[in-house]
Formats: C-alpha cells, sequence, structure tokens
C-alpha cells in the first residue's frame, strides 16, 4: 500500500476563496484523522471518522470548516471562506481499528494570502 | 478532557549520548501510546506502539515505557547520531465514552544531536 495519500502538497490561495484538501486513507483502515499544525498549537485534532462516519468535530474551529468521507477510500476538507489565520500544515491520518498504529500523509501546507 | 505534555520541549546532546524523553497524560483509560519522529517540513512517521497491557516495546536503538497507572511513558535512544535530530511526538488513544479512538498528541520535544 502506499500509505495515506494527501493532495495537493502545497497550496496558495487567497483571502476568501474556497479550498479543498483531499485525503485516501490505507485501503481497510476504519479510522480517519484530519489535523491542523502550526507553530504555536502544536497538532490539533480537527475531526476523525469511523467507518466514514463523522466522531467527534469538536476540534473544527467554525462553520467555514467542513469535512466529509463520502466512501472508505476519500475524504475532504474544506474550508469557505479562507482566511490568513488558517495558514497551517493539515494532516490526515487513518489507522485500522481503535486500537491499531495511525498512519500519517506528507500533509498539505496552506498559506492564505 | 485528556492532557498530554511532553518535557523537555527542547533538548541538545553531544553525539553518541544516551538520552530520555517523557510524555506524560492525565487519563489513564487509553488503548495505546505511540511514539512519532517528525522532520521538518514532512509527516509524522510511526516509530513505536506500546498496547496499553504493555510495559515496553523495543525497536533498534529505541526502547519505549508504559506506566498506565502513572500516566507517564519515557522513549530511550541509546548512542544518540546527527541523523536522529528530529522532533519526537508522543500520542495516546482514548477508549472511553464518545471519544473512544480519538488521537491526542503532546507538543513534541525538539531534539538536537551535535556531531
Amino acid at each position: 500500500d502506499a500509505g495515506v495519500i494527501q493532495s495537493p502538497r502545497h497550496e496558495v490561495t487567497e483571502m476568501g476563496q474556497e479550498v479543498t484538501l483531499r485525503c485516501k486513507p490505507i485501503s481497510g483502515h476504519d479510522y480517519l484523522f484530519w489535523y491542523r499544525q502550526t507553530m504555536m498549537r502544536g497538532l490539533e485534532l480537527l475531526i476523525y471518522f469511523n467507518n466514514n462516519v463523522p466522531i467527534d468535530d469538536s476540534g473544527m474551529p467554525e462553520d467555514r470548516f467542513s469535512a466529509k468521507m463520502p466512501n472508505a477510500s476519500f475524504s475532504t476538507l474544506k474550508i469557505q471562506p479562507s482566511e490568513p489565520r488558517d495558514s497551517a500544515v493539515y494532516f490526515c491520518a487513518s489507522s485500522l481499528w481503535s486500537n491499531t498504529e495511525a498512519f500519517f500523509g506528507q500533509g498539505t501546507r496552506l498559506t492564505v494570502v | 478532557k485528556q492532557e498530554v505534555t511532553q518535557i523537555p520541549a527542547a533538548l541538545s546532546v553531544p553525539e553518541g549520548e544516551n538520552l530520555v524523553l517523557n510524555c506524560s497524560f492525565t487519563d489513564s483509560a487509553i488503548y495505546n501510546l505511540q511514539w512519532f519522529r517528525q522532520d521538518p517540513g514532512k509527516g509524522l512517521t510511526s516509530l513505536l506502539l506500546i498496547q496499553s497491557s504493555q510495559r515496553e516495546q523495543t525497536s533498534g536503538r529505541l526502547n519505549a515505557s508504559l506506566d498506565k497507572s502513572s500516566g507517564r511513558s519515557t522513549l530511550y535512544i541509546a548512542a544518540s547520531q546527527p541523523g536522529d535530530s528530529a522532533t519526537y511526538l508522543c500520542a495516546v488513544r482514548l477508549n472511553y465514552g464518545g471519544s473512544q479512538g480519538n488521537l491526542i498528541f503532546g507538543k513534541g520535544t525538539k531534539l538536537s544531536v551535535k556531531p
């Protein structure tokens, strides 16, 4: 398996634009996580899914953020409208079950100007 | 609410030294604890996973221990090398209530090994 795949690797956008980040988890994994990493706040959990169902979205900053998992092999994180303070590295991770090893993608570096 | 703390935030050692990184957590209701390594500008690489029923795990020069009752884990790195320079993060997998399966991170320890 190629591991967790995220796209794009880098995204530069203007304030107010819609941004969509994509994630393909490892095949067969039941859990999928979205994290945001900044120097100031470290790794913050935004939302996680179990069997395509959102379990905890309490980390989603505000209504501008939304995440979906339409099937077991694909998830999106959307920011609309984007703001400069959304600039960060966004990571996706997956694990087989709730008590197994979690694997991370390479991240998407988002810059909002 | 589970909180994960890593001390120190940064550590600098000369090459060849043995070192210990610390991780503490406030709630013992966990499935496991996982140590990661992150190189600058890169993703997280899994190093070791310790299940809640285990006391330690070893991989090469790395040894991780877990004391669930006291809420502590250590990552021991033997004979450190400049290539070990990176940020090391620990994370616990929650085992209770509506947050079952959640993965909570500490802020990491930035390690620098000087040649």
